[in-house]
């Protein structure tokens, strides 16, 4: 079974300019998670999809990024315009039901903002 | 959100048992308890989880005290590919949509 994939694995971009990150799920997980680490800091959680609903999308930093799920299977994450605090680790993780059950995360995409 | 209470780091002889505490006081009866773990350079992984009884599974045990205000992750060997941050967290009650919140972990150090 394959695992829970990220693309792209690093991702460098000028300030203003807009990023694009892909997360394929785990075939059949109807739940998606996206989190993110920025430097020196603790992963934190952004938002939740249940299929292609948004759930939970407490932890989006601004307007400036949008989220979507088309079809409940891949996501994929938007910032538009980047920021130089944008720059970070970005996460997806997905499960097959919500309370109780392991999450699987993806490796993860490098952003860098300069 | 409930809180957990971690050692910020760790040190472990290879081959030798790891026991990860984590305190959660304020837990609530519902929520369970989550381990992940991060090594370098990739993104977490699940290690264990329960509610109320202690748990096994190929990696891991997990002890959970009686009254269930803190818990032990338990490595029974580790090796060296066990270095990595492991996290402690709970996965709050039925309000909560299954997001999980991440403190700063214990970074666990395998010597040879």
């Amino acid at each position: 079974e394959a695992g829970v994939t990220q693309f792209p694995s690093h991702s460098v971009i000028e300030k203003g300019q807009t990023v694009t990150l892909r997360c394929d799920p785990i075939s059949g997980h109807d739940n998606l998670y996206w989190y993110r680490r920025v430097m020196g800091k603790e992963i934190k959680f952004l938002l939740h999809f249940v299929k292609e609903s948004k759930q939970d999308e407490s932890g989006m930093p601004n307007n400036r990024f949008l989220a979507e799920r088309t079809g409940g299977t891949y996501s994929t994450l938007k910032v538009q315009p980047a920021e130089l605090e944008d720059s970070g680790v970005y996460f997806c993780a997905s499960s097959q039901e919500l309370r109780g059950r392991e999450q699987y995360f993806g490796p993860g995409t490098r952003l860098t903002v300069t | 959100d409930a809180k957990t209470t971690q050692p910020n780091s760790m040190e472990s002889n290879e081959e030798e048992p790891v026991h990860l505490p984590c305190n959660h006081s304020t837990i609530s009866g519902t929520d369970y308890i989550h381990w992940y773990r991060q090594l370098p350079s990739q993104g977490p992984e699940y290690v264990i989880h329960g509610l109320t009884s202690n748990v096994n599974n190929r990696m891991a045990s997990l002890a959970i005290a009686e009254d269930r205000k803190s818990s032990t992750l338990i490595l029974h060997r580790a090796t060296l590919r066990d270095a990595a941050v492991y996290y402690c967290i709970l996965d709050k009650g039925s309000s909560n949509t299954g997001k999980l919140i991440f403190g700063q972990g214990t970074t666990l150090q395998v010597k040879p």
